[in-house]
């Protein structure tokens, strides 16, 4: 019954690889989210979909790309991965999406590029 | 533009002593004010979040906050602290208009000692 998951939980890939992280959420919302959390804990938004469209695109490199089958799933895949891609990633939910909602993160993907 | 400051970046604590975590922000429009508390190697969870009205807001866990708008800080406290509110703890703002984007501050990491 967890509210939002992801797979993998953990990542270990080498550097030029192509990988893939799934989100899911069963809570019904019509908003999610990714964030990268830095090796310093500092936290950023990457991306944010609305019922399966995208409303907020930070300056990720164009190597990530998410992905939104419906709007239960947002997923997302990057290219050519670099050492700076090593984070821990974050997928959230809001029911709409407006500012004064809170949101429920997942337990984050652990991605480790060698 | 938002930005917020979380004014230090480790506090440590003994057992049932009170803390105050620290944040100030900065914004050009009206912003809703968030705490999210980060147990290690798990997502982040909701401790309280200031919308409106009262400027005391009472979250989970024991936690308070007041916001302050003359001083722009939204200060986390608790009177009597245990070994498990051992966590990171990060201060977000949102934009009251438009899709909601947390800006998150830079996390203050609560340490209990017995």
């Amino acid at each position: 019954d967890t509210a939002v998951s992801q797979t993998p939980k953990y990542l270990v890939t080498q550097m030029g690889n192509d990988k893939s992280i799934k989100c899911e959420q069963n809570l019904g919302h019509d908003t999610m989210y990714w964030y990268k959390q830095d090796s310093k804990k500092f936290l950023k938004i990457m991306f944010s979909y609305n019922n399966k469209e995208l409303i907020i695109n930070e300056t990720v490199p164009n190597r990530f790309s998410p992905k939104s089958p419906d709007k239960a799933h947002l997923n997302l895949h990057i290219n050519s991965l670099e050492l700076g891609d090593s984070a821990v990633y974050f997928c959230a939910s809001t029911p709409t999406g407006t500012g004064q909602e809170t949101q429920y993160f997942g337990p984050g993907t652990r991605l480790l590029v060698l | 533009a938002q930005s917020v400051t979380q004014l230090d970046s480790q506090v440590p604590v003994f057992e049932e002593a009170p803390v105050e975590l620290r944040c100030n922000y900065s914004s050009s429009v009206s912003v809703y004010l968030f705490w999210y508390v980060q147990y290690p190697n798990q997502g982040l969870q909701l401790l309280l979040k200031y919308l409106s009205g009262s400027t005391l807001v009472k979250g989970i866990n024991g936690f308070e906050a007041e916001f302050n708008k003359s001083q722009t800080s939204f200060h986390l406290r608790k009177p009597s602290v245990h070994i498990s509110d051992t966590a990171e703890y990060f201060c977000a703002v949102s934009g009251q208009w438009g899709a909601q984007k947390l800006v998150f501050g830079q996390g203050t990491r609560l340490t209990i000692n017995p």
